[in-house]
């Protein structure tokens, strides 16, 4: 059974770096896949922030794409995100998951992001 | 603003049939498969339809999908208070560069 868990500060400060990591269990990222990355304002609606192959080639969001960098890690099991010039806007709970070509599945329970100096 | 169209809220009886509507366009849903999410609240969205009509391991049959043109259809049957949720439409969008949406979600209240 694939799990996924997202793990970084729970707090950043305006126009500093998010980074956030996501650790793959019960499956190897090099055999396959796609992992992608999503978040979550509160009470807002899904956003896609970026998809990487386990080749590491990557798809990103492009309203965010000059901020986004996502990378994998396949010795670890893991793929990152890393966000920068962080302000308000970006606070949400932010999601990892295996993307399945056209869809994504299994989901990680989230991790909240707070946007505070 | 999403790119694919929801509406906001629906709502129905217990043991009574819903249908969440995602509307897109030729770039996305009209040339591309669909899938639905359901987001029980304070927890993490969860697949519950893929590629247009299939349903994952663990779902029931009361939860369907079709997809007509460039629009997708959520239906569930007999109505439960736990399906109490946000349901969200997504599929990829071609019309600049591969990108990925989500529609904006609708939150389905059973009376």
């Amino acid at each position: 059974q694939v799990q996924l868990q997202e793990s970084g500060p729970g707090l950043v400060k305006p126009s500093e770096t998010l980074s956030l990591t996501c650790a793959v269990s019960g499956y190897s990222i090099s055999s396959g896949y796609y992992w992608g990355w999503m978040r979550q304002p509160p009470g807002k609606g899904l956003e896609w922030i970026g998809t990487i192959y386990h080749s590491g080639s990557t798809y990103y969001n492009p309203s965010l794409r000059s901020r986004v960098t996502i990378s994998v890690d396949t010795s670890k099991n893991r793929f990152s995100l890393k966000l920068n010039s962080l302000t308000a806007a970006d606070a949400a709970v932010y999601y990892c998951a295996r993307q399945l070509s056209n869809y994504f599945d299994p989901w990680g329970q989230g991790t909240l992001v707070t946007v505070s100096s | 603003q999403s790119v694919l169209t929801q509406p906001p809220s629906v709502s129905a009886a217990p043991g009574q049939k819903v249908t969440i509507s995602c509307s897109g366009s030729s770039s996305n849903i009209g040339n591309n498969y669909v899938s639905w999410y359901q987001q029980l609240p304070g927890t993490a969205p969860k697949l519950l339809i893929y590629d247009n009509n299939k349903r994952p391991s663990g779902i029931p049959d009361r939860f369907s999908g079709s997809k007509s043109g460039t629009s997708a259809t959520l239906g569930i049957t007999g109505l439960q208070t736990g399906d109490e949720a946000d349901y969200y439409c997504g599929t990829w969008d071609n019309s600049l560069s591969a990108l990925w949406v989500f529609g904006g979600g609708t939150k389905l209240t059973v009376l």
